[in-house]
């Protein structure tokens, strides 16, 4: 199957600063990938998504000032945390559909965010 | 509203025991299903999925999922599980050309 890979897998900052996560599919060409949020024992919320070369759709009570998201290439999307506070911390996922992919999405492994 | 529900949270069964999660959703249209699973400590993985045809799919590791239509339903069964099943399952439904949500999750906890 189709590989998507995060970085970092996890990622501790202070309060106030700004993380980048960086989202890329390995073997195939992503025109659509997705920024999901999931909460300890939750379920994934979605938080955007974002086609190539386009600017990215968040969902109702996203900040997009807050969480910028980029996806320059076909194969790489990044999501930016903007000042982080404590609030932010929790565990974002991407995941990566494509002409190659038949409409299933593939998701990355994840990144774990702790705001200190 | 879309939604996805899973009716269990909780699940503890024993080995060999027989399994069978509930998965609705609520949508008129054509749909995809999926169903996931997270094991502890790794990203999601994908279990099984139905685009079209035969209504009973068959997934990895002993798994399978029957579509119902007229139930709007998408159970995950597994006749005997094994204590290397515990983690958390979840029904994802992908309305074609919209977003896929996903349903709460279910944890799955196999006794040895």
């Amino acid at each position: 199957g189709a590989v998507v890979s995060q970085h970092p897998s996890w990622v501790i900052c202070k309060s106030g600063t700004s993380v980048k996560i960086e989202c890329r599919s390995l073997d195939f060409q992503a025109t659509t990938m997705f920024w999901y949020r999931q909460f300890p024992k939750q379920s994934l919320m979605l938080m955007a998504t974002s086609n190539e070369g386009s600017k990215a759709t968040y969902e109702q009570g996203v900040e997009k000032d807050k969480f910028l998201i980029n996806h320059a290439s076909l194969t790489l999307s990044t999501l930016t945390v903007t000042s982080a506070h404590p609030e932010d911390s929790s565990f974002y996922i991407c995941s990566a559909t494509g002409l190659a992919t038949y409409n299933e999405q593939f998701f990355g492994p994840g990144t774990r965010l702790t705001v200190l | 509203a879309q939604s996805v529900s899973q009716h269990n949270h909780h699940v503890i069964l024993s080995e060999a025991a027989s399994l069978e999660l509930g998965c609705n959703y609520s949508y008129g249209g054509t749909v995809n299903l999926f169903w996931y699973v997270q094991y502890p400590g790794q990203h999601l993985q994908l279990l099984l999925k139905y685009f079209s045809g035969d209504p009973l799919v068959k997934g990895i590791k002993g798994f399978e999922a029957e579509f119902i239509k007229s139930k709007f339903s998408f159970n995950l069964r597994k006749p005997s599980v094994q204590w290397s099943d515990t983690a958390e399952y979840f029904c994802a439904v992908n309305p074609h050309h919209d977003k896929i949500i996903f349903g709460k999750g279910t944890r799955l906890h196999i006794l040895p």
